[in-house]
Formats: structure tokens, sequence, C-alpha cells
């Protein structure tokens, strides 16, 4: 099980750039979640991601978008790139749970990180 | 809103003593989770132990271990038999009916 991957590793933009982000869910997960997870500080969540559809938004702006596929896979795009934007970018999968109250592991991928010159 | 602190912005400890990290929550529901994560250099987040609002045990695993004080809303992670590689940035973590909340993070150094 090769677990969350992400895509690209690195990634460098100019302000005012669109960028989109890769995410593949750990064998067997079908919700994606994504964080901005900025230098020094702890991750903040964006959206999540569930049978294609958001489900789940932080307090992002709409800048920030995403799409779910149907093999579960996720895209996270940002439109018109902030020098604010520059952070570590990371995607979790975990397996929905339809007990109410119930809440299963969200396991990480290693991060796509963004410098937006 | 649900908040999480982590009032430890850096931490250090001799290589097989007992560390402790603090964190305390801020939320309004009654069913939730608490998480506590590891991110080593290599960054990729890790799960360490994770708790439930409803037990009122305490979760551990192996040398990890938690003392939840529901009242309190306080969740600190002991770490026992500290090794070289527990050197990692930790984060606390909530989560409730919405998303998920992270602390802004304790960097463990252990030292030989």
């Amino acid at each position: 099980d090769a677990g969350v991957t992400q895509s690209p590793t690195h990634l460098i933009k100019t302000r005012g750039q669109q960028v989109t982000l890769r995410c593949s869910p750990k064998s067997g997960h079908d919700t994606v979640s994504w964080y901005q997870q900025a230098l020094g500080q702890g991750p903040q969540f964006i959206f999540q991601y569930y049978e294609e559809e958001e489900r789940q938004r932080g307090n992002f702006p709409d800048r920030f978008s995403g799409h779910q596929f149907p093999n579960y896979s996720s895209e996270l795009n940002v439109n018109a790139l902030l020098l604010g934007d520059s952070a570590l970018y990371l995607c979790a999968s975990s397996l929905e749970v339809r007990l109410a109250g119930a809440y299963n592991e969200q396991f990480f991928g290693p991060g796509t990180r963004l410098t937006v010159l | 809103a649900q908040t999480v602190t982590q009032s430890q912005p850096e931490m250090s400890v001799q290589e097989a003593e007992t560390v402790t990290l603090s964190c305390t929550y801020d939320t309004s529901e009654s069913n939730y989770y608490l998480f506590w994560y590891k991110q080593p250099p290599s960054r990729q987040m890790i799960l360490v132990i994770r708790q439930e609002a409803y037990k009122q045990q305490n979760a551990t695993e192996n040398r990890f271990s938690v003392n939840f004080q529901k009242a309190a809303k306080s969740f600190s992670l002991k770490i026992s038999d500290s090794q070289l590689g527990d050197t990692a940035m930790y984060f606390c973590a909530f989560a409730g009916n919405n998303d998920m909340r992270f602390g802004a993070g304790t960097r463990l150094t252990v030292k030989p």
C-alpha cells in the first residue's frame, strides 16, 4: 500500500498565477481533506471532499477550490496566488464512517511545498 | 468555534527520560475526538495517539500515553523512555462535528 501520495513535491509560482495540487488517497479510502500549513504553524483545514462533493469547508476564500474524481483522488486549485499562500499543503485521506459520532483516522501525505514569489 | 492551544513552542528531553507536552482546547460539543500527531523533519504527519471524549480511560500506545481531563479541557501527551527518533513537531488536534483543528505545535528535541 503506497499510502497517501501528493504531487508535485515542490512548486514555485509568481503572484497572480494559478496552481493545481494533486492527491491520491490511501487504498480503500473515499474521503480527502486538504490543509494549509504555514511555516511554524499547525495545519489549517481548507475543505473536505466525499463522493465528489465538497462536504465541509474551513475559513478560506473562494480562490481555493477543489475537485474529487470517481477514483477518489483529488485536486486543490488556488487562483490569483498571493505571497501569503506560500505554505506546505497537506492532503489527508480517511474512510467515511456512516455511523453518527464515529471518526476515522486521517492518513496524511508528505505535502506539496508551494512558494509564491 | 473550537480552538486548540499548545503553550510550549519548544521542549527538550534527555534520551530515556520522560516528557509531557501540554494541550488545551475549547469546545461546546459533547462528542469529539482528540489526537496527537507527530511531524518529523521529513514532514509526513503521523498519528501518535487518539482519545474519544466519551471514554474516561486514558489512551495508551506503547511509550505514549495521554492525560485527558474533560472538565478542564486538557489533553496532555506523555512520552516515556524518550528516543532520538521522537525528535519532531508534535501537534494536538481536535475533531468534532465539523473540521479538524490543530494547535500551533511543540517542537520536541531528544538529546543524547
